[in-house]
């Protein structure tokens, strides 16, 4: 059974400084994996979708790297802003599987202060 | 603007009760889901539809029911069967290509629902 995990489950940086955001799986046999940002009380919203034959994705200020032989994922926000405070997620895909079926990790929350 | 309507936003049930979480997409989305979010955890799947009339059970599915009669909608109902039912409810819709992990899910604004 696939699991996700997301170390640290809570994150506080200063404005400014870079945020590097961690995801392990543990089964490698994965079709995708995506990273999402949730406000607080609110729906999620994609960040980046990066496909298992491809080792990163880029957007803006976004950069999201893939290894699935080591089971990870790195979610890395440059110059971080106080908007950037939200909890991201992590999700995969499972290869062949059924209905698009995601299995999501519990979630970085990051602060970042003015 | 396309998008998915969740509703209530907040929701307030007494227990042996049973409540329907509103889903409406106007995405022309063929696939919807219902996920389950409950605090610092991630999501759990509750039941998909990959076409209208057709529904398949998620990770969680006792305790609650679906309808697809219509592509634009998916009703979940939280019956009272469902032991532990205060939670915040997801739903979430994808497009063509989505049975093979092609297309990235839209999210709705979710409900939360609490049991008094």
């Amino acid at each position: 059974k696939q699991e996700v995990t997301q170390i640290p489950a809570a994150l506080s940086v200063p404005e400014g400084e870079n945020l590097v955001l961690n995801c392990s799986f543990t089964d490698s046999a994965i079709y995708n994996l995506q990273w999402f940002r949730q406000d607080p009380g609110k729906g999620l919203t994609s960040l980046l979708l990066i496909q298992s034959s491809q080792r990163e994705q880029t957007s803006g200020r976004l950069n999201a790297s893939l290894d699935k032989s080591s089971g990870r994922s790195t979610l890395y926000i440059a110059a971080s802003q106080p908007g950037d405070s939200a909890t991201y997620l992590c999700a995969v895909t499972r290869i062949k599987a059924a209905g698009n079926k995601l299995t999501f990790g519990g979630g970085t929350r990051v602060l970042v202060k003015p | 603007d396309g998008g998915i309507t969740q509703s209530p936003k907040y929701l307030f049930r007494k227990e042996g009760q049973n409540v329907t979480l509103s889903c409406e997409q106007n995405l022309n989305h063929d696939a919807m889901y219902w996920y389950r979010q409950d605090p610092g955890q991630g999501l759990r799947l509750i039941y998909y539809s990959q076409i209208v009339n057709d529904f398949q059970k998620g990770d969680i599915a006792e305790g609650y029911s679906v309808s697809r009669e219509k592509k634009e909608s998916f009703p979940l109902t939280v019956t009272s069967a469902q032991k532990n039912p205060t939670a915040f409810y997801l739903c979430a819709s994808a497009g063509q290509g989505a049975f093979f992990g092609a297309n990235v899910l839209t999210f709705g604004a979710g409900s939360r629902l609490t049991v008094l």
